[in-house]
């Protein structure tokens, strides 16, 4: 069974800091998406990666994808308040189209 | 926003009572997904449609059945609610799996006594 796992669960910080969310998997993933959660809401795509080694920015959001496909980060400059949620990855298998999730990070920021 | 409604947003039922959750969606998209989600597990996967009638198993189907008689529609059946199926649902569509894109709903929270 594949697992992505994701570190740290939680994570609280002040307004301004950076911080990354690792997603790690033991097993190869053809693409990999990263959503976030807001309490009481469905979880909202915000980027999708294909490519071994894909860096890609939204705004001060950074996402990339390991070069083996095999985990993937997601860097935050400059957090702020509007940042807080949960933070889910998910990998696509070629072999049955299902997204493997990761269990998430719960990201708190403090003004 | 894609267009996807669950209904009920909040539900609390009796043991041993059936309970339908439905997801209607207005983008026409071919592939429906019925998740859980309860803490520390994140997203679990109960059931998916690939197609009107077209359904499968997801990774934790046992209670739960499905059917989709329209595009539009995906419901969601517990056939005799237990403790253990409390938990948030959502429902997500995806216009092409290859992608593998999906959209969420907003959820329903099922509490069963």
């Amino acid at each position: 069974t594949q697992l992505l796992e994701q570190s740290p669960q939680f994570l609280s910080i002040q307004e301004g800091e950076n911080l990354t969310v690792y997603c790690n998997s033991s097993s190869v993933f053809s693409s990999l998406q990263w959503y976030r959660q807001e309490p009481g809401e469905g979880p909202v795509l915000l980027v999708t990666v294909v490519t071994g080694g894909e860096v890609k920015k939204l705004k001060r959001l950074t996402f990339q994808f390991g070069d083996a496909r095999k985990d993937s980060s997601l860097h935050i400059t400059a957090a702020q308040p509007g940042d807080t949620g949960l933070y889910l990855c998910a990998g696509g298998e070629n072999s049955n189209y299902q997204l493997i999730w990761g269990a998430g990070t719960k990201l708190i920021i403090k003004p | 926003d894609a267009g996807i409604t669950q209904s009920p947003r909040h539900k609390v039922t009796e043991t041993g009572t059936p309970v339908t959750l439905r997801c209607h969606q207005t983008e026409n998209h071919r592939y429906m997904y019925w998740y859980r989600q309860d803490p520390g597990h994140g997203l679990r996967l109960i059931h998916y449609s690939y197609g009107v009638k077209d359904t499968d198993k997801g990774e934790v189907s046992d209670g739960y059945s499905v059917s989709r008689s329209k595009t539009e529609d995906f419901l969601l059946t517990l056939e005799s609610a237990t403790s253990s199926q409390t938990s948030v649902y959502f429902c997500a569509i995806s216009g092409s799996p290859r992608s593998y894109e999906q959209y969420f709903g907003p959820g329903t929270r099922l509490t069963v006594t």
